[in-house]
């Protein structure tokens, strides 16, 4: 059974910092890989998603990397800021379209102006 | 392009009594999910659907029903309401094809007392 691990369940940086937020898996057969955001009292919404053929995707001060063998990826935010405070949540889908999504229980962030 | 919608947003009821949640998608999204959200627990499957008429079985479907008659709704049915059953409810969709991502609607908070 796949499980999905995120360490520090929260995390505390003051604004400016370049952090990386940890995600690990125990079955590396995995489809795709997808980090998630999520605002108190609101919805998921879709950050970054890495095929498993792929080592990383960005999306401005974002940067997600994926390293399949060793059941790790990285989600980096350069020049943290406060509206960056939220929690992020990976998600991997294991194979074939039919499968579904495990999900980590997600880290969350604060950024200190 | 309301992406996923869901109804209600809040809802409090008592026990034994029964509800349906709706789910809304305007994706032509072939895939729709139900999950609920717990402290601690994560993000966890009750149901799913992966097209008009089907359903299946998540990791909690105990205690709930679902139906998708329409490829834009997915429906989730309390049918003697429990306060185990207090939580955060989202529902989700995707079109099923490779390396697609998941959206999610923005939550209902359901409390049973």
């Amino acid at each position: 059974k796949q499980e999905v691990t995120q360490i520090p369940a929260a995390l505390s940086v003051p604004e400016g910092e370049n952090l990386v937020l940890n995600c690990s898996f125990t079955d590396s057969a995995i489809y795709n890989l997808q980090w998630f955001r999520q605002d108190p009292g609101k919805g998921l919404t879709s950050l970054l998603l890495i095929q498993s053929s792929q080592r990383e995707q960005t999306s401005g001060r974002l940067n997600a990397s994926l390293d399949k063998s060793s059941g790790r990826s990285t989600l980096y935010i350069a020049a943290s800021q406060p509206g960056d405070s939220a929690t992020y949540l990976c998600a991997v889908r294991r194979g074939g379209a039919n499968s579904k999504l495990t999900f980590g229980k997600g880290i969350t962030l604060s950024v200190r102006p | 392009n309301a992406g996923v919608t869901q109804t209600p947003k809040f809802r409090v009821l008592k026990t034994g009594q029964s509800m349906t949640l709706l789910c809304a998608q305007d994706m032509n999204h072939e895939y729709m999910y139900w999950y609920r959200q717990d402290p601690g627990m994560g993000l966890r499957l009750i149901h799913y659907s992966v097209g008009e008429g089907t359903t299946a079985k998540g990791e909690v479907p105990d205690g709930y029903n679902v139906s998708r008659l329409k490829k834009q709704n997915f429906l989730l049915g309390l049918e003697s309401a429990a306060p185990s059953q207090t939580s955060v409810y989202f529902c989700a969709s995707r079109d099923g094809t490779l390396g697609d991502t998941q959206y999610f609607g923005p939550g209902t908070r359901l409390t049973v007392l």
